[in-house]
Formats: structure tokens, C-alpha cells, sequence
């Protein structure tokens, strides 16, 4: 099935330090999604996003809907231990043909 | 309380058996859909139900129907269980669809075929 792009694959980072990730697309989208999953875990929904050129914030983490509508980018600063776990991006078309398409994830590993 | 759950947990079968997966969620919400995980951890959704109304319907087998008894309830039902089918299912709920502020996964299945 198709998977957006999502880099870096994967990331050894400092505690500390901030962690920048993308996922990319040739298709547009109208709403795009970031997750986390910790091991043996679901999905949990960390930021929606609806409009491009959208910067959102939750804690730590803020995300942006690219203005071209064909990416997204995700941001952690100063990353603690318990930010380990793959990050998903999804871009959503949600009216007409709807569509729902998950990045490849990034795992991402926190040395303390 | 749980907000979504799943059962079984676990579920270990024989290939060309038929299963079910029973998902539930007490939040309310309008939207349920199904995703499966593989092995790599590549994450596709397989169905979303809005108000009991099937509105994602992606290519998977027709092996696999999803049963909406109710806006509380989704469940997974697969025919003819293959090798292939080995995963992780997970449910989950928005109160939404479209306009996806909260969300909400289920702990997931882990269907094994031998």
C-alpha cells in the first residue's frame, strides 16, 4: 500500500537536544495528523493540523502544515527520555475521494 | 475506564479459519475506524465508519468485513484467515470525521496465523 515519506528514518539524539522530522508527498492533503506510538502501544494522536501554512503547538512539540500542502513537519525541543518511540505522520483528503496515508515513521532514540 | 478497547488481546490461529475482533468505545464519538500494523510497523488504515456509515473502504481482501452493530461498536471479521494476515489490528475512535481534534486507539490485536 502507499506510505508517505517520512525522514529521518531513524534518530539517535542527547537528552536535550531539539529533533526536527518531515514527511512529504506528491498528493495533496487538507488535514494532516502526527502520532506516537511507544512500544506494545497504540497510536497516540499528538497534533491535527487543517490549513496550509498552520503552525500548532503542544507542549514541546509543534508541527506546520507546508504551504504547498504536500508536507509536514514535526519539531521536538529539548528532548527527554521519554520522547523514544516512532513518530507517524498521515495525510487526510477528507471530502470527495477521502483519502488516509501514513508516513514510513521515525523511531527515535534519546540517549540520556 | 477504558475509552477504546479491543478483544482478544492475542489471537493465535490456523490458516483458512475465520475470526472475529470486537472493538468498543465509550467515548461517544461518531468515527471508528481499523488500521493494521505489519511487521515493519507501516501502519494502513483498512476502514472508517462515520455514524454507522462505511466512508473509507480501503483495498484490502473482501476477506475482511467490518460490522458497525452501532455507533459504540465496530468489529473485524476475517474469512479465510491467510499468513499474510499476521499483524497488529487496531481500532480506534474520533469524534469526527474530517475535523480529527481527538482520538483515540485501542490497545491493538495481535493475530498470529500458522
Amino acid at each position: 500500500g502507499q506510505q508517505l515519506n517520512q525522514s529521518p528514518q531513524s534518530m539517535f539524539i542527547q537528552e536535550g537536544e531539539d529533533v526536527s522530522m518531515n514527511c512529504t508527498s506528491s498528493s495533496i492533503f487538507n488535514t494532516w495528523l502526527w502520532y506516537k506510538q511507544d512500544p506494545g502501544e497504540g497510536p497516540v494522536l499528538l497534533i491535527a493540523l487543517y490549513k496550509a501554512g498552520e503552525l500548532t503547538s503542544n507542549g514541546r512539540l509543534t508541527a506546520q502544515f507546508g504551504i504547498t500542502r504536500k508536507d509536514s513537519f514535526l519539531n521536538i525541543s529539548a528532548s527527554i527520555p521519554s520522547d523514544v518511540g516512532i513518530y507517524f505522520c498521515a495525510g487526510l483528503v477528507t471530502s470527495g475521494t477521502y483519502k488516509y496515508i501514513f508516513g514510513t515513521g521515525t523511531r527515535l532514540k534519546v540517549l540520556a | 475506564d477504558t475509552a477504546v478497547s479491543q478483544t482478544p488481546k492475542y489471537l493465535v490461529t490456523q490458516m483458512g479459519n475465520d475470526k472475529s475482533i470486537k472493538c468498543e468505545q465509550n467515548l461517544g464519538h461518531d468515527t471508528m475506524y481499523w488500521y493494521k500494523q505489519d511487521s515493519k510497523k507501516f501502519l494502513k488504515i483498512m476502514f472508517s465508519y462515520n455514524n454507522k456509515e462505511l466512508i473509507i473502504n480501503e483495498t484490502v481482501p473482501n476477506r475482511f468485513s467490518p460490522k458497525s452493530p452501532d455507533k459504540a461498536h465496530l468489529n473485524l471479521h476475517i474469512n479465510s484467515l491467510e499468513l499474510g494476515d499476521s499483524a497488529v489490528y487496531f481500532c480506534a475512535s474520533s469524534q469526527l470525521w474530517g475535523a480529527v481534534k481527538s482520538q483515540y486507539f485501542g490497545p491493538g490485536t495481535r493475530l498470529l496465523v500458522l
